[in-house]
């Protein structure tokens, strides 16, 4: 069974950092691109980052470009965010996902508050 | 960067109705590119189509997509009591990141 589970969301203070961990089961995680959703309370979804299956490309959007970055350790079955320069229109659940493109398989979501 | 435009913001219809789910995009995509979602509050999105028409596994046959270069459709065919969520279109041509549209609400009238 395919599983992604999130971890690592909290509160912070705006301009702080937070790192986000996504740990994958079920699957051969070093054949997967993987991706990183989020989604504001009461908002719609945001295609955050991307990272090829062997880590050696990423995307990002330009609202988290310069200050995210995204990483994977296949030895370790496990997709990461770093989050820097934090701000309140970051506040969000962060979900990962299978796949660079669409997925059928998504984390259960973890929340990053962002407040003083 | 390609946009998606999501209408109507919100539907009002009542079970065993049809819902037409509309979704545009600001350039043509370049292949099948375009998938749609289902999301219930609390919940992680639920992929329902790939592909503008593929049906993923475990989706009802009354869900159906279609459509082409930048028009796009996502159909319930009859409505059920559990349809009633937000959908999300999603498209992944060419290279990351992909847009989702700001998505349709289908409520119960």
């Amino acid at each position: 069974e395919v599983q992604l589970v999130e971890s690592g969301g909290g509160l912070v203070q705006p301009g702080g950092s937070l790192r986000l961990s996504c740990a994958a089961s079920g699957f051969t995680f070093n054949t997967y691109a993987m991706h990183w959703v989020r989604q504001a309370p009461g908002k719609g979804l945001e295609y955050v980052s991307a990272i090829s299956s062997n880590g050696v490309s990423t995307y990002y959007a330009n609202s988290v470009k310069g200050r995210f970055t995204i990483s994977r350790d296949n030895s370790n079955n496990t997709l990461y965010l770093q989050m820097g320069s934090l701000r309140a229109d970051d506040m969000a659940v962060y979900y990962c996902a299978r796949r660079a493109s669409y997925s059928k398989y998504w984390g259960q979501g973890t929340l990053v508050t962002v407040s003083s | 960067e390609i946009v998606l435009a999501q209408s109507p913001g919100t539907l009002s219809l009542s079970p065993a109705e049809r819902a037409t789910l509309s979704c545009t995009a600001s350039q043509s995509l370049s292949s099948s590119t375009l998938a749609w979602y289902q999301q219930k509050p609390g919940q992680a999105p639920r992929l329902l189509i790939y592909g503008v028409s593929s049906r993923a596994t475990g989706t009802p046959d009354r869900f159906s997509g279609s459509g082409s270069g930048t028009d796009f459709t996502l159909t319930i065919s009859r409505l059920e009591p559990e349809d009633f969520a937000m959908y999300y279109c999603q498209q992944y041509d060419s290279s990351p990141p992909y847009s989702f549209g700001q998505g349709t609400k289908l409520e119960i009238k």
